[in-house]
């Protein structure tokens, strides 16, 4: 069993949905959570941050973490064709060498216009 | 954020050869990894590249195939040696965060391909 669990996809969704995204985890001790978004041949790039349990909301964005679940959540409101991209999750310990990120598969995501 | 540039942005290589890969951050930063993601595939960590000393490398990952150098706080190289078809992927390279230290900023990543 890997440690990230994430749907691979593909989803295709039409312009203006909400888009759910999640990952789940076994690792306990995960205490921060990063959504990364990685357009095609490039690299990815930091799109919500997260630590412990809680909800973070960042414009079309929101983070959701349920650490009792071992569970992670992005939603896209208003979905875009821009948003059209990879989205990966990511989790670590903490500081040292638990700084190191575990990543999700990565779920690719089509916004149709 | 810090910025991160990586050179070359791609490159086709003949097989048993090897290629040196370049990774500038733009402010210091404490630390810096290189990962490879194979097509279709998830980010590997390949090793975190330590500022003076030598790197450290991940399971399944080797210094001989693998070397990396860190001579500075906002430089690294990461040579990929004896390639293989097998070797073909991006390779990208990450720092830790000036302000958010318990995330990653990547660099655009080096596309990769072994003949």
């Amino acid at each position: 069993q890997k440690e990230v669990e994430q749907d691979p996809g593909p989803l295709s969704v039409p312009e203006g949905a909400i888009v759910s995204l999640n990952c789940t985890y076994s690792n306990s001790a995960f205490q921060y959570f990063m959504w990364y978004r990685q357009y095609s041949r490039k690299g990815p790039e930091l799109l919500m941050y997260t630590y412990s349990s809680g909800n973070k909301e960042d414009g079309r964005f929101t983070a959701q973490v349920d650490k009792s679940s071992k569970y992670i959540s992005l939603f896209i409101r208003d979905s875009q064709p821009s948003d059209s991209a990879t989205y990966l999750c990511a989790m670590s310990a903490g500081y040292g060498s638990a700084r190191q990120l575990t990543f999700g598969s990565g779920t690719q995501l089509t916004v149709l216009p | 954020s810090a910025v991160i540039s990586q050179k070359p942005s791609r490159d086709i290589c003949q097989r048993g050869t090897s290629l040196t890969i370049q990774c500038q951050v733009d402010s210091q930063v404490t630390m810096m990894f290189w990962y490879r993601q194979q097509p279709g595939q998830s980010l590997t960590l390949i090793a975190t590249a330590n500022q003076g000393s030598e790197a450290t490398y991940e399971s399944g990952f080797v210094i001989d195939k693998f070397p990396i150098s860190r001579p500075n706080l906002t430089f690294s190289t990461l040579t990929v040696s004896n390639m293989s078809p097998e070797d073909s992927s991006i390779y990208l390279c990450s720092a830790i965060g000036l302000v958010l230290k318990e995330t990653q900023y990547f660099g655009p990543g080096t596309r990769l391909l072994v003949l």
